[in-house]
This record gives C-alpha cells, sequence and structure tokens, in this order.
C-alpha cells in the first residue's frame, strides 16, 4: 500500500532564506504525487503534482518538487520564503489508478513558520 | 474564482445525535469526496461518489455514515449517531475528472460531547 512520511512536522526560516520540506514515498508502483498547502482557516490548496512527466516540477508561488525514484524522495523546496507562505504543508501520493487522484493518502504535514 | 463551500463551519453536538454536513462542489464537477481529520492524525479518506453512487469507501466510512447529493447543488455527509470519536475536521471535495484535480472546501469542524 501506498504511503507517505513527511520527516519534519515543524520547519521554521527567516524571510528570504530557502525552504526544505522533506517527504519520502512508499509505492508498489509508479505513484502520483501532490503536494498541498493549508492556511489558516482556508480549504487544502494544490501547489503542484507529480505525475510519471517531468522529474522536476514547478508549482504555485514558486515553489517546486523534484521525483527522485533512487530515493523515494519527493521533497518541496522554494529559493527564497516569505511571510505568506506560513502554512501547513501536505505531502500526498494517490492510490486510486494510475494518473488519477481518486483516493489521495496524506502525509501528517509539515507547519512551515517564517520569521522577519 | 469557483470553490468549493462547507457549511456549517464548526458544529457542537451530543454524543449520539445526527449530523448532517453540508456541501457546495463546484457547479460542473462530477466526482465528490469527503475526507476527515482528526485533531494531531493525518488527513484520511472517507468516501469517493459519482453518478448518484458511491464509487470507493474507507474502512472508517461504516454503517453510521452516509452520503447524498439530494439535488443538483448539494453533496451531504451524514452521521447517523454520533461517537465521541467522529469529532474531527471534514472536507469536502470536488473534481470535474476521475482524475482531475480536487479542489477542498474550507472544511467542517465537528465537535462531539
Amino acid at each position: 500500500a501506498q504511503s507517505v512520511t513527511q520527516l519534519d512536522s515543524h520547519v521554521s526560516v527567516s524571510e528570504g532564506t530557502p525552504v526544505l520540506l522533506r517527504c519520502n514515498y512508499s509505492s508498489s508502483y509508479s505513484p502520483s504525487l501532490f503536494w498541498y498547502v493549508q492556511h489558516p482557516n482556508k480549504g487544502l490548496q494544490l501547489l503542484l503534482k507529480y505525475t510519471s512527466a517531468a522529474t522536476l516540477v514547478k508549482g504555485i508561488n514558486g515553489f517546486e518538487a523534484e521525483f527522485k525514484k533512487s530515493e523515494t524522495s519527493f521533497h518541496l523546496t522554494k529559493p527564497s520564503a516569505h511571510m505568506s507562505d506560513a502554512a501547513e504543508y501536505f505531502c500526498v501520493v494517490s492510490e486510486g489508478f494510475s494518473g488519477g487522484y481518486n483516493k489521495l493518502i496524506f502525509g501528517a504535514g509539515t507547519r512551515l513558520a517564517v520569521h522577519p | 474564482e469557483p470553490e468549493v463551500t462547507q457549511t456549517p463551519s464548526h458544529q457542537v453536538t451530543q454524543m449520539g445525535q445526527e449530523v448532517i454536513l453540508r456541501c457546495v462542489p463546484i457547479s460542473n464537477h462530477l466526482y465528490f469526496y469527503w475526507y476527515r481529520q482528526i485533531l494531531g492524525q493525518k488527513v484520511e479518506f472517507l468516501v469517493s461518489f459519482y453518478n448518484n453512487e458511491i464509487s470507493e469507501k474507507s474502512e472508517i466510512f461504516d454503517d453510521q455514515f452516509s452520503v447524498e447529493r439530494p439535488d443538483g447543488s448539494n453533496f451531504t455527509l451524514k452521521i447517523r449517531s454520533t461517537k465521541l470519536e467522529d469529532s474531527a475536521m471534514y472536507f469536502c471535495a470536488s473534481s470535474g475528472r476521475a482524475d482531475g484535480e480536487l479542489f477542498f472546501g474550507e472544511g467542517s469542524r465537528l465537535t462531539v460531547l
């Protein structure tokens, strides 16, 4: 069965410094992987998705993630953090049919704090 | 921008009471989902719904739970007799395609006393 592990429950960075949120996945076949973000009192918003095309995926708000099969990782990065990036981030794998979203398996989440 | 809306944002109920959580998916979407997140735990899949029937459900989604699309716009989750362990944030999501992006609502927080 598919699963994801987010290696940090909390990450704290200064504004303008790089962001790295780590995620490892477990999947018996080629997975579809996603990062979702949840700002306080808001719904879950899709940041980016990997569905077996390019291994480096660019998302919204300057975020990107690289799929590394050899390391079973899908880490989320951003070159320069902004105060508005403070939120909870979820790494997600799809357990649905190939390439599909149908049933999503969420990681535990990483809370990103950004300090001035 | 179209969005998924959920009501109520917060509901407090007594154990054993019935609860209905309501969702208005994006208007041209055909695939509907419920997920939940118990405080401190992961977001979990509950059920997916298409063409007026459940397409998949998790082990959590037992006989106490039901979903319905009573009209062309609403999608509801009913918990027949709430338990303390049903306390959670419930997220509705919709999608335009089976393999399309899920758009989530802001969640309904259910507290069972």
